[in-house]
């Protein structure tokens, strides 16, 4: 099955400066790549995806690359705010009922 | 729409008790699933639902049933409590199945199992 590695774990920045969190996936058949945010005592939350097809997408501060030839996608937040603090999943998907997440990224953004 | 909401918050039960987590959906989602969550790992599917009176195993499915006899609810029962059950579990619904359908996760649910 699908395997997926998140890096780094943890990740403390300044305010205003940028964060890039890593993912790589081992199934080559996979072909969405969706970006959770987790708030404290909350359910994960959609904040970006990416689909087999495209190698990049922005939305405001915050892009996603792909290189589906590497296995491999980031997340990247730039003007990062204290607000953004929180657990950050990617996830890789290959079917409708299929989807594995990564470990986790707890970002802290200090102010 | 109170979107996709989960009962109880918290939970601690002896080893070998049962209890059904509570899910439910007021968006009219077709496609229902549960999660569970553990420290230093993502989150790993338990069960899935397409539809009302149709389910089906995810990756983990063991210890766990599931049914959906109506489009909103899709409770998630423990028959017989292990502590390898303790964790976070998150109920999710999208509008239909679909690898393109945004996933709408409820609060979670914590389990301590003693």
């Amino acid at each position: 099955g699908e395997n997926v590695e998140q890096h780094p774990s943890t990740l403390s920045v300044q305010e205003g400066d940028s964060a890039v969190i890593k993912c790589t996936y081992s199934d080559s058949a996979s072909n969405y790549f969706p970006w959770y945010k987790q708030e404290l005592g909350k359910g994960p939350q959609l904040i970006i995806d990416i689909r087999s097809n495209v190698g990049e997408k922005k939305d405001q501060r915050i892009a996603v690359t792909l290189n589906k030839t590497a296995k491999h996608f980031s997340l990247h937040i730039t003007e990062t705010q204290p607000e953004d603090s929180a657990v950050y999943f990617c996830a890789a998907r290959r079917g409708n009922n299929d989807m594995r997440f990564g470990a986790g990224t707890r970002l802290t953004v200090k102010p | 729409n109170a979107g996709v909401t989960q009962t109880p918050k918290f939970q601690v039960l002896k080893t070998g008790q049962s209890m059904t987590l509570q899910c439910a959906q007021d968006m009219n989602h077709e496609y229902m699933s549960w999660y569970r969550q553990d420290p230093g790992m993502g989150l790993r599917l338990i069960h899935y639902s397409v539809g009302a009176g149709i389910t089906d195993q995810g990756e983990v499915p063991n210890g766990y049933n599931v049914s959906r006899s109506t489009t909103e609810d899709f409770p998630l029962r423990l028959l017989s409590a292990a502590p390898s059950q303790t964790s976070v579990y998150f109920c999710a619904s999208s509008y239909r199945a679909g690898i393109y359908n945004e996933q709408f996760f409820g609060p979670g649910t914590r389990l301590t199992v003693l």
